[in-house]
């Protein structure tokens, strides 16, 4: 069985600073690992995922996350948020072997002007 | 394209009527999946359709809870007996079958609310 840990349910910061949103896994069997954002009233997308190969993974509007294995985490980055990243960030996982994603509870980012 | 899609987006019920929720996969997407979304419990996995193949029901929280996929495509999940902690957003999920990957596709939700 997995379980993800996302430390922080919400994260305040300002305009055009940097931000981290930490996520912590544990699994007895290799992992996926991935990143998805809901904004108010829609559903789930995509930021980024890690399969394979190179730890640090980009993704879509200026996010990154780097996969690491010895602390189990995959925490993620963005050097200068903006407004309209304001929203939920869940990390979730997925077992080499099964298709279920495993999420955290959600650590909601308030970009304030 | 189009995504998923979910129908209806808002359901409110009398606590013991039983519900049907509706999830359009996108096309050629084999698997497909219901999750839950609650204050209390989070997001958690309900149940994966791949297929033709036995679906996973380890998520389902009780037998008041079934799935079932039409032709590999349109899905119904439904609630009996409806019950006030049933209230949640229901996401529906699809993806390729590819191998070990399969990026899920997330429909905007059904929110039910059980009265």
């Amino acid at each position: 069985a997995q379980s993800v840990t996302q430390l922080d349910s919400q994260v305040p910061v300002f305009e055009e600073a940097p931000v981290e949103l930490r996520c912590n896994y544990s699994s007895s069997v290799s992992v996926y690992l991935f990143w998805y954002v809901q904004y108010p009233n829609q559903g789930l997308q995509l930021l980024l995922k890690y399969l394979s190969g190179s730890t640090l993974v980009k993704g879509i509007n200026g996010f990154e996350a780097e996969f690491n294995k010895s602390q189990t985490s995959f925490h993620l980055r963005k050097p200068s948020v903006h407004i309209s990243d304001t929203a939920e960030y869940f990390c979730a996982v997925r077992d080499t072997g099964r298709r279920a994603l495993t999420f955290g509870s959600g650590t909601r980012l308030q970009v304030q002007p | 394209g189009a995504g998923v899609s979910q129908s209806p987006s808002n359901k409110v019920t009398e606590k013991g009527k039983d519900v049907e929720l509706r999830c359009d996969p996108i096309s050629g997407h084999t698997a497909l999946y219901w999750y839950r979304q609650s204050l209390g419990q989070g997001l958690e996995f309900l149940i994966y359709f791949q297929g033709n193949s036995a679906p996973d029901k380890s998520g389902l929280p009780s037998d008041r809870f079934s799935a079932e996929r039409t032709g590999g495509s349109v899905s119904t999940l439904t609630i009996q007996r409806t019950q006030q902690e049933d209230s949640a957003v229901y996401l529906c999920a699809s993806s390729l079958a590819l191998a070990g990957e399969g990026e899920q596709y997330f429909g905007p939700g059904t929110r039910l609310t059980v009265t």
